[in-house]
């Protein structure tokens, strides 16, 4: 059974600050997606990383993908305010279908 | 363009009842997929169809639980018998074409309390 595992589940920080969150699967794919979710509203698709090595920058955030590792990243530079959210990694498997982490919460404080 | 909509946006129901949750995906994706978010099994997949192909049921927790695409268009979920711990949201998401990397998009989900 595919496991992904987040970490933290749970980030506080201080605007300015830099920081990392980690996704470990434990099955072999070359596909995975990160989603940011608000407070009562659905999943917004923020990166799609296809290839070990992948490199993905988007504003403060910036993700990458290490396959042979089973690991991505998700590194968030000079947070500020608006990037307070839930952010999840997905894992594509057979069929498409998609296996999620559990979630990392974080909260940028002023 | 419209994204993939949702209906009901909520919905209360008694245990026991039935119900059915309706989703319109992108007009064009092919494929289609429901999956649930509840705060003790985080976000679960739940079955998938892409064009007339046999839709991949493997997600489904109990045979209370079924969905049929018409037209490879409209999807309606369909929970039978609801049970307390069927309470969730239920999110659908649509993409160009499984079986490539293609992004799934979703739709804003139904948040179903049975009670």
């Amino acid at each position: 059974e595919l496991k992904v595992e987040q970490n933290p589940l749970f980030l506080s920080m201080q605007e300015g600050k830099n920081y990392t969150i980690y996704c470990n699967y434990s099955t072999t794919s070359d596909r995975l997606y990160w989603y940011r979710q608000d407070p009562g509203k659905s999943l917004e698709s923020l990166f799609v990383l296809l290839s070990n090595g992948a490199v993905k920058q988007e504003g403060r955030l910036m993700a990458s993908l290490d396959t042979k590792a089973r690991l991505s990243t998700l590194h968030i530079t000079a947070a500020v305010h608006d990037l307070s959210a839930t952010y999840f990694c997905a894992v594509e498997t057979s069929g498409s279908r998609l296996t999620f982490g559990e979630g990392t919460q974080l909260t940028v404080n002023p | 363009g419209a994204g993939v909509s949702q209906s009901p946006s909520n919905k209360v129901t008694e245990k026991g009842k039935d119900v059915e949750l309706r989703c319109d995906p992108i007009s064009g994706h092919t494929a289609l997929y429901w999956y649930r978010q509840s705060l003790g099994q985080g976000l679960e997949f739940l079955i998938y169809f892409q064009g007339n192909s046999a839709p991949d049921k493997s997600g489904l927790p109990s045979d209370r639980f079924s969905a049929e695409r018409t037209g490879g268009s409209v999807s309606t979920l369909t929970i039978q018998r609801t049970q307390q711990e069927d309470s969730a949201v239920y999110l659908c998401a649509s993409s160009l074409a499984s079986g490539r990397s293609y992004e799934q998009y979703f739709g804003p989900g139904t948040r179903l309390t049975v009670t």
